[in-house]
């Protein structure tokens, strides 16, 4: 069965320092995801990405955050200028056409900044 | 997205079938039910989703009210790998999904 994957699995990284974390949503996928988890807390929305341009974003999603699909398979979020309180595991989706089509989840990259 | 409702924690005995409950009495007529299921800290698992008919696919059954305001999933035979955070989410589509608090299930041996 199709799977959206996410590397890495793990990232480790300075406060202050730049990140991107990759996905690779299923292939004929046309929607795409990011949510975020920290520690102990709920899964919350961070932004939508359809034809090359934002549809949603939240109010955690603000200027240091950034999302680029930059070829045909790829999908990553850069965050600029890490914070301690960017530690959390990073989720992506993806869903195909049609409204009411379910969102499919990879199993996350754990970032923690020190 | 519709607001919704689910008790803190379950405990289901192996094998037998786990019956979760969500109420969504705010639930708009075009809002569909879906289910996600969070293992340890892995990503959110799909389960199943429904507008106004029962669902059932090879993973749970759906049972959705007659007046929608409430929902249940139900796992015929549950394992221990079932164990997990389960939860219930009102949405008009599925591109924005709201994340509650879930119910957390504990399979028992």
């Amino acid at each position: 069965e199709p799977e959206v994957t996410q590397t890495p699995s793990h990232q480790v990284t300075q406060m202050g320092q730049e990140v991107i974390l990759r996905c690779v949503p299923i292939s004929n996928h046309l929607y795409f995801y990011w949510y975020r988890q920290i520690l102990g807390q709920k899964v919350e929305f961070l932004v939508s990405f359809y034809n090359n341009e934002i549809s949603e974003k939240s109010e955690i999603f603000d200027d240091q955050f950034s999302v680029e699909r930059p070829d045909g398979s790829n999908f990553t979020l850069k965050i600029r200028s890490t914070k301690l309180e960017d530690s959390a595991m990073y989720f992506c989706a993806s869903t195909g056409q049609g409204m009411d089509q379910p969102q499919h989840f990879g199993d996350g990259t754990r970032l923690s900044i020190l | 997205d519709a607001k919704t409702t689910q008790p803190p924690s379950m405990d289901c005995a192996e094998g037998r079938a786990a019956n979760l409950p969500c109420n969504h009495s705010t639930i708009s007529g075009n809002e569909y039910v879906y289910w996600y299921r969070q293992i340890h800290s892995q990503g959110p698992q799909y389960i199943i989703h429904g507008l106004k008919n029962n669902e059932t696919n090879e993973m749970a059954s759906l049972i959705i009210t007659e007046d929608r305001k409430s929902s249940t999933l139900i796992l015929p035979h549950a394992t221990l790998r079932d164990t997990a955070v389960y939860y219930c989410i009102g949405s008009g589509s599925a591109r924005q999904l709201t994340f509650g608090s879930g119910t957390q299930l504990t399979v028992l041996p």
